[in-house]
């Protein structure tokens, strides 16, 4: 059965920082692209970044309201994704999820984990 | 970026009825590759999102047969047969094309 499950949330100063990690298991982890979304409660999704596999150089992208102040990382000699925050502020609070880029061609984010909850507040 | 326009933003649907949901997006989601990434996803209340519908129309392994999306280009659309109580949530399409990957606001489907 594949399973992500998110750690490393909780309670942060603005300007702190705070590391996700993500565990994964059930498939080949190193074979798989990883993306990081999150949500704020009771409103919609918003995509943060991926992370490509080995072949790929370990490629990132990240959406530019995090980009600089976030880095999405993994390994995968663990199974395991990373989301490092820096300079957090009041806006990034939300439920922070790790996903699976669909693992059979074209794209979807096929398996999600439960999410943390971050929340930056003073 | 890429506007994902979603409607309605809530629909009230009898059980056995189909219901619809249509995504506009601000730009052509065919990839220099030639395919259309347009997913859509269902998220329940407390859980998260779960993939339906990838690649404009294909059905994630487990969906059911109700559910399908077509379109091309800038409007897609995802259709449900016949409604079941289970189908209730949030709905929400999701562009893969280019970057940064952008969600639909989502639809809230009710059964009446």
């Amino acid at each position: 059965e594949v399973q992500l499950v998110e750690s490393g949330g909780g309670l942060v100063q603005p300007g702190g920082s705070l590391k996700l990690s993500c565990t994964s298991s059930g498939f080949i982890f190193s074979d798989s692209v990883i993306h990081w979304v999150r949500q704020i409660p009771g409103k919609g999704l918003e995509w943060i970044g991926r992370i490509r596999t080995k072949d790929n150089s370990y490629a990132t992208v990240h959406t530019a309201s995090v980009r600089g102040r976030f880095t999405i990382s993994r390994d995968d000699s663990n199974n395991m994704a990373y989301l490092e925050m820096n300079s957090l502020k009041t806006e990034d609070t939300a439920v922070y999820y790790c996903v699976r880029h669909i693992s059979f061609g074209g794209s979807g984010l096929d398996y999600w984990g439960h999410g943390t909850l971050v929340t930056v507040s003073s | 970026d890429i506007v994902m326009t979603q409607t309605p933003l809530s629909s009230l649907v009898t059980l056995g009825q189909p219901a619809s949901i249509s995504c506009r997006s601000s730009e052509s989601l065919v990839h220099n590759d030639g395919n259309t990434y347009m997913s859509w996803l269902h998220q329940r209340p407390g859980q998260p999102p779960r993939l339906l519908i990838y690649d404009v129309s294909s059905r994630f392994p487990g969906v059911p047969d109700r559910f399908s999306g077509s379109g091309a280009g800038t409007d897609f659309t995802l259709k449900i047969s016949r409604v079941e109580a289970e189908d209730v949530g949030l709905y929400y399409c999701m562009q893969g094309t280019h970057f940064p990957f952008i969600f639909g606001q989502g639809t809230k489907l009710e059964i009446k």
